[in-house]
């Protein structure tokens, strides 16, 4: 597709389960993001992708986060040992290389439930 | 270092009446500046950007917003509120140079009372 793909949508996982979210940017796009945002709150950054590199990981909350990306492309946010207070939903966005415009391309998100 | 402050995390206006929401940037170099919604249990869409021609921008919806240099503002406007016009709505800045990345603001609910 043209737009940025997330997956999956929609996640209930168990309490100290690892889970996966994927993210597929435009093709293209150099730059990749991640956010968190929770139930009426705003986007809370998480981490920044240019290429394969992540020059800012500085909203990561703990360990227990970490994510990658490969090729330029896919990239995967992984929370290991959840929490009850990582439930919220999880987007992504691309956009080309700084300087080239900055607009950010937003996937639909992943919602994840930690019971 | 770039940061960006919207004033106001909730406004609420009557159907018809002006619609203003507060942005203000912080930045060595004058950055790309955008404005994006985000309707209720949706992702977040583009409303309008300046890059660098006219200092006035229309975006979508009857949106628009002035970028004014001396007063670090981008602020968002809209004569007349509709009652489709309630969401969430974030500033946002966008480095020109090669190296950085994008700053969001907190966010500013918008209420339309009818």
């Amino acid at each position: 597709g043209a737009g940025v793909s997330q997956s999956p949508s929609n996640k209930v996982t168990e309490k100290g389960k690892d889970v996966e979210l994927r993210c597929d940017p435009i093709s293209g796009h150099t730059a990749l993001y991640w956010y968190r945002q929770r139930l009426g709150q705003g986007l809370e950054f998480l981490i920044y992708f240019q290429g394969n590199s992540a020059p800012d990981k500085s909203g990561l909350p703990s360990d227990r986060f970490s994510a990658e990306r490969t090729g330029e492309s896919v990239s995967t946010l992984t929370i290991q040992r959840t929490q009850q207070e990582d439930s919220a939903v999880y987007l992504c966005a691309s956009s080309l290389a700084p300087g080239q415009g900055g607009e950010l391309f937003f996937g639909e998100g992943s919602r994840l439930t930690v019971l | 270092a770039q940061s960006v402050t919207q004033l106001g995390s909730h406004v609420s206006v009557s159907e018809g009446a002006l619609v203003l929401l507060r942005c203000n940037y912080s930045s060595s170099v004058p950055p790309y500046l955008f404005w994006y919604v985000q309707y209720p249990n949706q992702g977040l869409q583009l409303l309008l950007k300046y890059t660098s021609a006219a200092t006035l921008v229309k975006g979508i919806n009857g949106f628009e917003a002035e970028f004014k240099k001396s007063e670090t503002s981008f602020h968002l406007t809209k004569p007349s509120a509709h009652m489709s016009d309630a969401a969430e709505y974030f500033c946002a800045v966008s480095p020109r140079t090669n190296a950085g990345k994008s700053t969001f603001g907190d966010g500013t609910t918008l209420t339309v009372k009818p």
